[in-house]
């Protein structure tokens, strides 16, 4: 099956520096990533679509200039948390899209990143 | 706007005893709909995807149906290790991003 990987698994700041992480499809090219956060015991939220070679789409009320995302590869992409702050504190998960599975519908998640900042 | 509703939100069974997930759903077309295991701490696991009504899918002890309206994840026998969340997205339209329930919390006690 399609594997995704997250790095960092878990993370500890300090407030204001800014964190970043990546997300890779290991064995397949995925055009498409997404990047969602998920607080406890709630459902995904999704935070915006990352295109390879383009500029993110993000969902409302996500601030871009906060949460930078970079799809500079088929098989890389990265998120960057930029002076974080305490409340930005969360689990964070890539998924990609794989073309090759049933008509492409399926996305593949990462084991997630836990941030925490201090 | 797609709408994604699960039930129960949490399910508590003994080992052995089977039951059933329930994912109703309203969307404009429906081009898939997925059902996902989470851990807790990891990323979702996918599981399974049905495109059209009465489709279904098996998995172990797990399997998946679905009709117009909504799906339901049966959990045959179920053991400890079946415990998790159990996620339910659908994709409609257009569109590539699908649309997240809230979850079933599901306990499987020895």
């Amino acid at each position: 099956g399609a594997v995704v990987s997250q790095h960092p698994s878990r993370v500890i700041c300090k407030s204001g520096t800014s964190v970043k992480i990546e997300c890779r499809s290991l064995d397949f090219q995925a055009t498409t990533m997404f990047w969602y956060r998920q607080f406890p015991k709630k459902s995904l939220m999704l935070m915006a679509t990352s295109n390879e070679g383009s500029k993110a789409t993000y969902e409302q009320g996500v601030e871009k200039d906060k949460f930078l995302i970079n799809h500079a590869s088929l098989t890389l992409s990265t998120l960057t948390v930029t002076s974080a702050h305490p409340e930005d504190s969360s689990f964070y998960i890539c998924s990609a899209r794989s073309p090759g599975t049933s008509g492409g519908n399926e996305q593949f998640f990462g084991p997630g990143t836990r941030l925490t900042v201090l | 706007e797609d709408q994604v509703t699960q039930s129960p939100e949490a399910l508590r069974l003994q080992e052995g005893e089977s039951s059933s997930l329930n994912c109703s759903y309203t969307v404009s077309g429906l081009r898939g709909l997925f059902w996902y295991r989470q851990d807790p701490g990891k990323g979702p696991e996918f599981l399974f995807t049905l495109y059209s009504a009465g489709e279904e899918k098996e998995k172990e002890r797990l399997k998946a149906t679905l009709t117009k309206k909504e799906s339901f994840l049966h959990i045959t026998a179920p053991k400890p290790e079946d415990s998790a969340t159990y996620l339910c997205a659908v994709r409609s339209g257009g569109s590539y991003i699908p649309t997240f329930g809230r979850g079933t919390s599901l306990i499987v006690h020895p």
